[in-house]
């Protein structure tokens, strides 16, 4: 069965703080994995990955995938307040449809 | 640009009375369309999707049905709502398989 796994499951933070979320997957024949930030409603799309090693970078958020180890990262620098959210992994496999995370919950205390 | 817009925002309903949610894509022709729902605790769980007007696929069984009856328009219903059906549901499209899902700003349903 195709699951997705978010590590840790919460994370508080100082403002500052440099912060890493964890996803692993085994998923049949993965075509791409994307990370959504979601702060109370709607999940907002933050990057999508589908080759081993290439860094996507969006200002202070980073992410790679390794797709030997099954596994990407999120990395986020300097954390701010805004930052405070849930951070959902998706993995798409053979099937087209995506397969969450339950996501990590992010605390950015001032 | 495209938007995607859901409502309503919040509802309570008692158990056993219908249920009827929308959600309407502006900006965009034939697109893929999803419903999720969102449990405490757990990850988002596929429900339905189309590709297509009058193209609904179930992916999980349960007390809920979907409709398409327009290009980009997804609607989620149920005739009679059981305690089990609360929870938070998003809707979702993509411009075609394996494309970037985006979200709705979801509807929180408490079913009392």
């Amino acid at each position: 069965e195709d699951k997705v796994v978010q590590s840790p499951l919460s994370l508080v933070v100082h403002e500052g703080d440099t912060v890493t979320l964890n996803c692993s997957y085994e998923v049949t024949n993965f075509r791409s994995l994307l990370w959504y930030k979601q702060e109370k409603k709607a999940p907002t799309f933050l990057f999508m990955l589908t080759s081993s090693g290439i860094e996507k970078k969006s200002g202070r958020l980073s992410s790679i995938l390794d797709k030997k180890e099954l596994f990407s990262i999120l990395n986020i620098t300097a954390t701010q307040t805004g930052d405070s959210a849930v951070y959902l992994c998706a993995v798409e496999g053979v099937t087209d449809k995506l397969i969450f995370g339950t996501g990590t919950r992010l605390q950015v205390f001032p | 640009s495209q938007t995607i817009h859901q409502w309503p925002a919040t509802l309570v309903q008692p158990v056993g009375s219908p249920l009827s949610l929308e959600c309407t894509v502006e900006g965009t022709s034939n697109p893929n369309l999803y419903w999720y729902r969102q449990a405490a605790g757990r990850g988002l769980q596929l429900l339905f999707y189309s590709v297509g007007i009058g193209q609904i696929s179930s992916e999980v069984p349960q007390n809920l049905s979907a409709s398409r009856p327009q290009d980009r328009q997804f609607i989620l219903s149920s005739k009679k709502l059981l305690l089990s059906d609360s929870g938070f549901y998003l809707c979702a499209w993509s411009r075609d398989r394996g494309d970037i899902q985006y979200f709705g700003a979801g509807t929180r349903l408490s079913v009392l």
